[in-house]
């Protein structure tokens, strides 16, 4: 079983939309969660980090992590064509130990 | 700008040689990764490294070498014996640090380097 699992997609929205991103992990040591975004042939960016549960909010978009299903997700309002790209979620148990990445989602937001 | 410098962006190489793919950071982070991107699979570990002058294998290392003699740098050698190197290669670092402090555990990427053999 991986560590982590996460939906390839392909993810395709209309403009406006609400997006729901997913990852699921099976290890209970993890308490450091991110979400990053890729566009193509570009390095990923942060988008969000969470520490241990709860939700975080910056601007259109808002992380969940709910360690008691051992599941994240990440929600887009107000989808943008800027949004089209490939999100990758990650997660490690401590500082400066090694991560682990859901293969990403490839999200398309059609204008 | 604080931030992950890689070089060079696009590197062609041919079979037999070995190259050297370039990471600077000056978020003074002590961790320093590099991680392999194929397409349609996940981000595979390389090689990283917590502190000066030492680094551990990742899930990958055949075929690689590194070293970490300076915080802020931590170059990465594709040798010859790497059997499929063509691929995108993207350095990363985080802060150590106690857990839930501020601005600790992220991880952050540089641009990447795409490595093409011919």
């Amino acid at each position: 079983q991986k560590e982590v699992e996460q939906d390839p997609g392909p993810l395709s929205v209309p403009e406006g939309a609400i997006v729901s991103l997913n990852c699921t992990y099976s290890n209970s040591a993890f308490q450091y969660f991110m979400w990053y975004r890729q566009y193509s042939r570009k390095g990923p960016e942060l988008l969000m980090y969470t520490y241990s549960s709860g939700n975080k909010e910056d601007g259109r978009f808002t992380a969940q992590v709910d360690k008691s299903s051992k599941y994240i997700s990440l929600f887009i309002r107000d989808s943008q064509p800027s949004d089209s790209a490939t999100y990758l979620c990650a997660m490690s148990a401590n500082t400066g130990n090694q991560f682990y990445f859901g293969t990403g989602t490839s999200l398309t937001v059609i204008p | 700008d604080g931030g992950i410098t890689q070089s060079p962006k696009y590197l062609f190489r041919k079979e037999g040689q070995n190259v050297t793919l370039s990471c600077e950071q000056n978020l003074n982070h002590d961790a320093m990764y590099w991680y392999r991107q194929d397409p349609g699979q996940g981000l595979r570990l390389i090689y990283y490294s917590q502190i000066v002058n030492d680094f551990q294998k990742g899930d990958i290392a055949e075929g690689y070498s590194v070293s970490r003699e300076k915080k802020e740098s931590f170059p990465l050698t594709v040798t010859s014996a790497q059997k499929n190197p063509t691929a995108f290669y993207l350095c990363a670092s985080s802060a150590l640090g106690l857990a839930g402090g501020a601005n600790t555990g992220e991880l952050f990427f540089g641009e990447g380097s795409r490595l093409t053999v011919l």
